[in-house]
């Protein structure tokens, strides 16, 4: 089974600032990395896919790259409705598994 | 905007069982692995299972938590995807969320681009 291990657990920046979350596979998954955004009480949200396909809807300030075993999330420049939870998935493998989750919240 | 809701969900003793559904709108549902997933208590997300299309065969997946216990199935005709829920545990407490495959006709799931709310699932005596 392909460990994700997300870092930092938590980050907390303020609005407008630019956020990185980092996401570590135990294995290689080539490019097989999705990136997702949940808040409490909400569906989660795909964001990026295959590493760096924005998903239908997203605003451009999201990007994704990496690829391997090391992917990074990036959110420009921080607005308010972006402080949430973030899990990367991949689907280099079976079982896909997913990260414990980045929290990011205002500082 | 294609949707999913989830249902069922309760309060229910140790030992004891619940029918989840999740109800589709708006896409070929019968196209598309139905995947459900948790999220117990200040935990992270956790795959429990999925039911591929009947033109793949329709066979289901399960996590090794809940397999033996739990048991998917699918009602093409009305667009809903049920999981069956017996031998309850308290940990198996925890929100309950159904998802779409992000493409059709995939064997395994890539990736999960609809979501549904989520439905509450509280196993205590």
């Amino acid at each position: 089974e392909v460990v994700l291990t997300q870092s930092p657990a938590t980050l907390s920046l303020s609005p407008g600032e630019r956020a990185t979350l980092s996401c570590r596979a135990s294995q290689s998954v080539s490019s097989y990395l999705a990136w997702y955004q949940h808040k409490p009480g909400q569906a989660p949200r795909l964001l990026i896919y295959d590493a760096s396909t924005r998903a239908t809807g997203i605003p451009a300030r999201f990007s994704g790259s990496g690829s391997g075993t090391d992917f990074t999330l990036t959110i420009s420049s921080l607005e308010a409705e972006d402080f949430a939870v973030y899990y990367c998935q991949q689907r280099g493998n079976w079982p896909r598994t997913f990260g414990h989750g980045t929290k990011v919240e205002i500082k | 905007e294609v949707q999913l809701v989830e249902s069922g969900g309760g309060l229910v003793q140790p030992g004891g069982s619940l029918r989840l559904s999740c109800s589709t709108s708006r896409f070929t549902f019968g196209d598309y692995i139905m995947a459900w997933f948790r999220q117990a208590p200040g935990k992270g997300l956790e795959w429990v299972g999925f039911i591929r299309s009947k033109a793949d065969g329709g066979a289901p997946e399960y996590a090794a938590s809940v397999k033996g216990r739990f048991t998917m199935s699918r009602d093409d005709f009305k667009g809903i995807a049920y999981l069956q829920m017996d031998s309850l545990e308290a940990e198996d407490t925890a929100v309950y969320y159904c998802a779409r495959d992000i493409r059709p006709r995939t064997y395994y799931y890539y990736y999960l681009d609809v979501w549904g709310r989520g439905t509450t699932v509280t196993v205590s005596s």
